[in-house]
């Protein structure tokens, strides 16, 4: 199947500090990605959704300026957490949907990037 | 909204046992529902999908089969292998079709030799 790849896989940072996840597609092109974020032994959350060269929209809930999402290219997402706090401590996983997907639901995931703040 | 229930784990099952991992929704509409695998390591893979009210989903022999009746999509496999470790997400996405998952908490299972 298609691939997508997250990096970092696992980062820790200090708080205040801004963190960046990229999410590429590495055999297709992605027109629409989305980010998701899961705790610990619950679900994932979907936090926003971006399509190549637009803004991305956010869910309910999600701060925009805090979770910054940049989908410049049709093969790379990225997530930027800023001035992250103990709080942003999460799992983060992307999917892209894109000219490989053929019907609602056939989306490629990421493998996760695990942030730490401290 | 939309919302999916599943079944907590960790489930430990001995290899050809039998699998179950129940599942229900709710949601206005007609959604489409999925099974997703995460193996130890990877990304969250398709594993099976029903699109529409009786619908039977199937892979690597895995089945669900989606009940309108009971918002129902259970997931089954008669005889697991040590390869079927891994978690296991309920999805649906609503009936309009714009990709947006809603996900149930995951299901860890664990097969021993």
């Amino acid at each position: 199947g298609a691939v997508v790849s997250q990096h970092p896989s696992w980062v820790i940072c200090k708080s205040g500090t801004s963190v960046k996840i990229e999410c590429r597609s590495l055999d297709f092109q992605a027109t629409t990605m989305f980010w998701y974020r899961q705790f610990p032994k619950q679900s994932l959350m979907l936090m926003a959704t971006s399509n190549e060269g637009s803004k991305a929209t956010y869910e309910q809930g999600v701060e925009k300026d805090k979770f910054l999402i940049n989908h410049a290219s049709l093969t790379l997402s990225t997530l930027t957490v800023t001035s992250a706090h103990p709080e942003d401590s999460s799992f983060y996983i992307c999917s892209a949907w894109g000219d490989r997907t053929e019907s609602a639901g056939e989306l490629f995931f990421g493998e996760g990037s695990r942030l730490t703040v401290l | 909204g939309d919302s999916v229930t599943q079944m907590e784990g960790p489930v430990t099952l001995s290899e050809e046992a039998c699998l179950t991992i129940n599942c229900t929704y709710t949601a206005t509409g007609y959604p489409s529902l999925f099974w997703y695998v995460q193996y130890p390591g990877e990304g969250l893979q398709l594993l099976l999908k029903a699109t529409k009210a009786d619908d039977k989903g199937s892979n690597k022999g895995f089945e669900a089969t989606y009940r309108k009746e009971t918002t129902s999509f259970h997931l089954e496999k008669g005889s697991v292998q040590v390869s079927d470790s891994a978690v296991y997400f309920c999805a649906l996405s609503d009936q309009y079709g714009d990709y947006k998952l809603s996900f149930g908490a995951g299901t860890t299972v664990t097969v021993r030799a």
